[in-house]
């Protein structure tokens, strides 16, 4: 079945700094979401992509449809405390005519004040 | 308005026992989903309603997992004769429908078999 990689498992930052995370897949993905969990809630939708090569961002959020489509990646500036939490990618493939989405293991992200 | 909602919060049941999940989707939403996410784990699809057609229950991990949807709206997850291996949280989501991908989740339920 489709796949998703998310590495590192866990990421360590200064308050302050900028921090990019990607995502892989085995195959062609056509939708790309980037969700994020903090401890004892359910994850929240970040950003959703639905074109190649698309960029968009939510404030300190950017995300972006890799072109080959077997990838994106998040970008966070300007890190504070609270963007501490649990980041996870999902994705459609081409295949199938359901909605269901594949998920990443997520990445932990730790901010040290 | 409303986001997606689940009870209980949190679940403590002994070995054995069956145990009741219910989720309430954000109104209009067709499409629900119920997820498996163990201790530092990703998510772990379990079964999918898209309004009344038949579920896709091929994430269900075993026969004593069920779940059903009544009306199209409210769903309720049953785990039968619950192993310590069940413990989890159990995320509910749903979104749109047919065509549209952006789910939304509830809290989840922690359940813990003891």
């Amino acid at each position: 079945g489709q796949q998703l990689n998310q590495s590192p498992q866990s990421m360590f930052i200064q308050e302050g700094e900028d921090v990019s995370m990607n995502c892989t897949s085995s195959s062609i993905f056509n939708t790309w979401l980037w969700y994020k969990q903090e401890p004892g809630e359910g994850p929240v939708l970040l950003i959703a992509l639905y074109k190649a090569g698309e960029l968009t961002s939510n404030g300190r959020l950017t995300a972006q449809f890799g072109i080959t489509r077997k990838d994106s990646f998040l970008n966070i500036s300007a890190s504070i405390p609270s963007d501490v939490g649990i980041y996870f990618c999902a994705g459609r493939g081409s295949t199938g005519a359901n909605s269901k989405l594949t998920f990443g293991k997520g990445i932990t992200l730790s901010v040290r004040p | 308005g409303a986001g997606v909602s689940q009870s209980p919060s949190n679940k403590v049941t002994e070995k054995g026992k069956d145990v009741e999940l219910r989720c309430d989707p954000i109104s209009g939403h067709t499409a629900l989903y119920w997820y498996r996410q163990s201790l530092g784990q990703g998510l772990e699809f379990l079964i999918y309603f898209q309004g009344n057609s038949a579920p896709d229950k091929s994430g269900l991990p075993s026969d004593r997992f069920s779940a059903e949807r009544t009306g199209g709206s409210v769903s309720t997850l049953t785990i039968q004769r619950t192993q310590q291996e069940d413990s989890a949280v159990y995320l509910c989501a749903s979104s749109r429908g047919i065509g549209n991908y952006e789910q939304y989740f509830g809290p989840g339920t922690r359940l813990t078999v003891t």
